[in-house]
């Protein structure tokens, strides 16, 4: 167990919605990262948070946004849903910015249909 | 911009030696990390190296790393049915940390 949990472990929702990936980094963590795990283009970064600020952004389209609150955790917001979204979406922890250990949490299988 | 490729799949006998490739574009990379990925997990760190090392051992796991190829290995010594996993590479030289596509590791019993 990595201490990085998320929710929900698996969605399932149509073309055109809607959904909230939530993440709770691991106890004394800052950063907050996320990454898409498709067939076709592996591991991507989306964007990273520290500290409740975005720092970095990776491949992450206009359709999606993040945030993270002041208790740490983040969520992945994911409008407009669109088959090709259809991936595994993980977050990852680590206590600072930059080049430290990271921790992922199990992710979140979504089936956009 | 920032790429790390690395072979897709990787077939060894039980207790053979396996060695998995990675090469990297960032010459200003800090860390360079090997992650494992079980089925139906997320992934979990290995080992990683600093940019000014060669090389580093860790059991049965061995690190190589070239900079002036930006080439970096991961071998696992007596490889075992627990070691199939998805093997990614990763290079991190400020925020955000690039990953490989994955090597798909097989285990032959």
């Amino acid at each position: 167990d990595s201490g990085v949990t998320q929710t929900p472990k698996h969605l399932i929702t149509a073309t055109g919605q809607r959904v909230t990936l939530r993440c709770s980094p691991r106890s004394g963590d800052l950063s907050v990262y996320w990454y898409q795990q498709s067939l076709d283009q592996g591991l991507q970064f989306l964007i990273q948070y520290y500290n409740g600020e975005e720092r970095a952004k990776g491949n992450i389209l206009e359709r999606f946004s993040a945030q993270q609150f002041p208790d740490l955790h983040s969520e992945l917001n994911l409008s407009s849903l669109e088959l090709g979204d259809s991936a595994l979406y993980f977050c990852a922890s680590s206590e600072d910015i930059g080049d430290t250990e990271a921790f992922f949490g199990q992710g979140t299988r979504l089936t956009v249909v | 911009g920032e790429d790390v490729e690395q072979s897709l799949f990787l077939s060894v006998r039980e207790g053979d030696s396996s060695v998995i490739n990675c090469t990297y574009t960032d010459s200003s990379s800090t860390y360079l990390y090997w992650y494992k990925q079980e089925p139906g997990a997320g992934l979990q760190l290995l080992t990683y190296i600093f940019s000014n090392m060669d090389m580093k051992q860790d059991q049965r796991l061995t690190v190589l790393l070239n900079k002036k190829d930006k080439h970096l290995s991961l071998r696992i010594a007596d490889t075992q049915t627990g070691d199939s996993a998805i093997y990614f590479c990763a290079e991190s030289g400020g925020f955000k940390t690039i990953f490989g596509a994955g090597t798909r590791l097989f285990v032959k019993a």
